[in-house]
């Protein structure tokens, strides 16, 4: 069974860091591209980050580049999220997920989607 | 940025109806377009990837059409279990935008 599980939130003041992991199973982790998607209290789902298969490929929405890193090892089947200069809008939970890249055959194009998700780790950014 | 709109918001409808959700893109993003359903306190689960293809597992009262800048998710015949938000999603372009969600409730 292909499982993701998330760890590493908590309570943080504005201004600090946290690391985010994700944990893989039943997958061969590096294989796949990963994605963080976050998700703020009462509000919609937000694209976070990407990283390729062997980690030097990372793409990251605008309001978090220069202050968040994905990263992943794949002799650890693991992902993660280097949060840095918090802000309180960081406060979210964060939603770890494989990006499956599907083609149905030759000559086709490549379709790319989020299929498997973790549970979600809470980060909360307060004074 | 692809901005992703979906209507309506909410609605409300009760077991056995067929529901319609739509999604437009604000640019052509081909079939680049996925939906979501998501439950309180629960990860996203997909549903349908590439516009109308239906993910593993999922029940075939879910359907998913559309191209280009407009696309709609049906639920032909709406089950308990399907009260939830719905998302649509593209991956046309980074970055990776959803649209605003859609709440089925009774």
């Amino acid at each position: 069974e292909v499982q993701l599980v998330e760890s590493g939130g908590g309570l943080v003041q504005p201004g600090g860091s946290l690391r985010l992991s994700c944990a893989a199973s039943g997958i061969t982790f590096s294989s796949y591209w990963m994605s963080w998607v976050r998700q703020a209290p009462g509000k919609g789902l937000q694209w976070v980050a990407n990283v390729n298969p062997d980690g030097y490929d990372k793409y990251y929405v605008d309001s978090v580049k220069g202050r968040f890193t994905i990263s992943r090892d794949n002799a650890k089947n693991s992902l993660y999220l280097q949060m840095n200069n918090l802000r309180v809008e960081d406060t979210a939970v964060y939603y770890c997920a494989r990006f499956l890249e599907y083609t149905s055959g030759r000559y086709l194009p490549f379709y790319y989607y989020m299929d498997v998700w973790g549970k979600g780790t809470t980060v909360t950014v307060s004074s | 940025d692809i901005q992703m709109t979906q209507s309506p918001s909410s609605l409300s409808a009760s077991v056995r109806d067929r529901v319609t959700i739509t999604c437009r893109a604000s640019q052509d993003i081909s079939r680049y377009l996925n939906w979501f359903q998501q439950k309180p306190g629960k990860a996203p689960k997909l549903l349908i990837y590439a516009a109308s293809s239906l993910q593993s597992g999922v029940p075939s009262r879910f359907s998913g059409s559309g191209s280009g800048t407009d696309f709609t998710l049906t639920i032909s015949s709406l089950q308990p279990e399907d009260f939830a938000t719905y998302y649509c999603q593209q991956s046309y372009a980074i970055p990776l935008t959803f649209g605003q969600g859609t709440k089925v409730d009774i």
